[in-house]
């Protein structure tokens, strides 16, 4: 089974400065099956990024993913006071599916 | 509009039984990979369980031997049967819809897929406590 470790586990930004989440897989991931959700207290996960680096529909220019094997990011090149939330990479495999275990952007 | 609603969670004890229902609007679960995410209190997301287009089964380890997933092509719905409940099954349960996207490389002429969850129920909870 392959393991999902993001880093940090809680980062504190600013609006306006540039987030940069890290996604580290346990051995190779193709970059087809990894996507990013965003999630915020009391509300459904909602996604961002598939395939490594693709914007789901509506997702704002400021969210851009990449990455490639086992090290993958998800950057938010300006922040804005909605994007404060907790973030979940993922990846399909053989067995199923697996999650990281978040990171929490938090509003410094 | 596409929507999933789930419904039947509840508070149940330990090694009772609870069925959990997503029924789905503005698409067909059956021609749909379709997906079980939990999420105990206060933790992250922990897949549970799919079923693909075909009506494969896969399951986590963690509820394999207890939970069942199932649909009902005429109530375009989806179910998860939960039996042998545990604290730890404790969560927030969504179900989801899994998109397998096909695409060709013009590089390599090689054919892919991607796989991602692009619709989401806003949950059901289930409590296992005595």
């Amino acid at each position: 089974e392959i393991v999902l470790t993001q880093s940090p586990g809680t980062l504190s930004l600013s609006p306006g400065e540039r987030a940069t989440l890290s996604c580290r897989a346990s051995q190779s991931v193709s970059s087809s099956y990894l996507a990013w959700y965003q999630q915020k207290p009391g509300q459904a996960p909602r996604l961002l990024i598939y395939g490594a680096s693709s914007r789901a529909t509506g997702i704002p220019d400021r969210f851009s993913g990449s990455g490639s094997g086992t090290d993958f990011t998800l950057t938010i090149s300006r922040l804005e006071p909605e994007d404060f939330a907790v973030y979940y990479c993922q990846q399909y495999g053989s067995s199923g599916y697996t999650f990281g275990q978040g990171t929490k952007l938090e509003i410094k | 509009e596409v929507q999933l609603v789930e419904t039947g969670g509840g508070l149940i004890q330990p090694g009772g039984s609870l069925r959990l229902s997503c029924a789905a609007s503005g698409f067909t679960v059956s021609s749909n990979y379709m997906s079980w995410v939990r999420q105990a209190p206060g933790k992250g997301l922990e897949w549970v369980s799919v079923i693909y287009s075909g009506g494969s089964t896969y399951y986590a380890d963690s509820v394999k031997g207890r939970f069942t997933i199932s649909r009902d092509n005429s109530k375009n719905t989806l179910y998860l049967q939960m039996n042998s409940l545990r604290a730890e099954d404790t969560a927030v349960y969504y179900c989801a819809r899994v998109v397998r996207q096909g695409y060709g490389d013009r590089f390599t002429l090689s054919y892919y897929y991607y796989y991602y969850m692009d619709v989401w129920g806003k949950g059901t909870t289930v409590t296992v406590s005595s």
